[in-house]
């Protein structure tokens, strides 16, 4: 399996872009990377995936490097509201048709006013 | 509304008793999930199915049982054998993933059911 490593915490300023980093340098040719945040004591939420090229939607941006060995989600004009913790996972593919979705400990995104 | 539907939202039990979560989707997802996540940490799979009758343990599965007799239903059943089961435990569904890893699905997440065994 694919192993991500993410700084354990960030802080950002309100209305400023929060760049969160994660490393995937054991990524596979057809495993994707996927996005998630976690509000307290609630089910992470999807955000963004990607494979190789580059992603927007009415959430994020993810830049994935051209080697694949790590991306940045990128929340334009972070808001209070975007505090969470933020899960970067690669999907696994396993034999036949199982499959895993592995989480590490995400990046604890912290913005302030 | 489609929706994964975790439930309850808190239990209690008394320790040596075994305890069923439930969880129920109706997004005609194949692959169910269930996690387990402690205070401060992130979440570490403990079994997960990708079709009916089929299932996988995961990274941590000792002390723990899944069925899954029906498409829409994954319930997870803590064991007297789990020695620290108090936790936030939390079920997923996704469509089910090609052979090849092609298909690019995200995961729904429930909203968790809080354990807590005195």
């Amino acid at each position: 399996d694919a192993k991500t490593t993410q700084p354990p915490s960030m802080d950002c300023a309100e209305g400023r872009a929060a760049n969160l980093p994660c490393n995937h340098s054991t990524i596979s040719g057809n495993e994707y990377v996927y996005w998630y945040r976690q509000i307290h004591s609630q089910g992470p939420q999807y955000i963004i995936h990607g494979l190789k090229n580059n992603e927007t939607n009415e959430m994020a941006s993810l830049i994935i490097t051209e080697d694949r060995k790590s991306s940045t989600l990128i929340l334009p004009h972070a808001t209070l509201r975007d505090t969470a913790v933020y899960y970067c996972i690669v999907r696994v593919v396993g034999t036949g048709t199982a499959s895993k979705l592995t989480f590490g400990t995400g990046t604890r995104l912290q913005v302030t006013l | 509304d489609g929706g994964i539907t975790q439930s309850p939202k808190y239990l209690f039990r008394k320790e040596g008793q075994n305890v069923t979560l439930s969880c129920e989707q109706n997004l005609n997802h194949d692959a169910m999930y269930w996690y387990r996540q402690d205070p401060g940490q992130g979440l570490r799979l403990i079994y997960y199915s990708q079709i009916v009758n089929d299932f996988q343990k995961g990274d941590i599965a000792e002390g723990y049982s899944v069925s899954r007799e029906k498409k829409e239903s994954f319930p997870l059943t803590v064991t007297s054998a789990q020695k620290n089961p108090t936790a936030f435990y939390l079920c997923a569904s996704s469509m089910s993933q090609t052979l090849s890893g092609g298909m690019n699905t995200e995961a729904f997440f429930g909203q968790g059911t809080r354990l807590t065994v005195v």
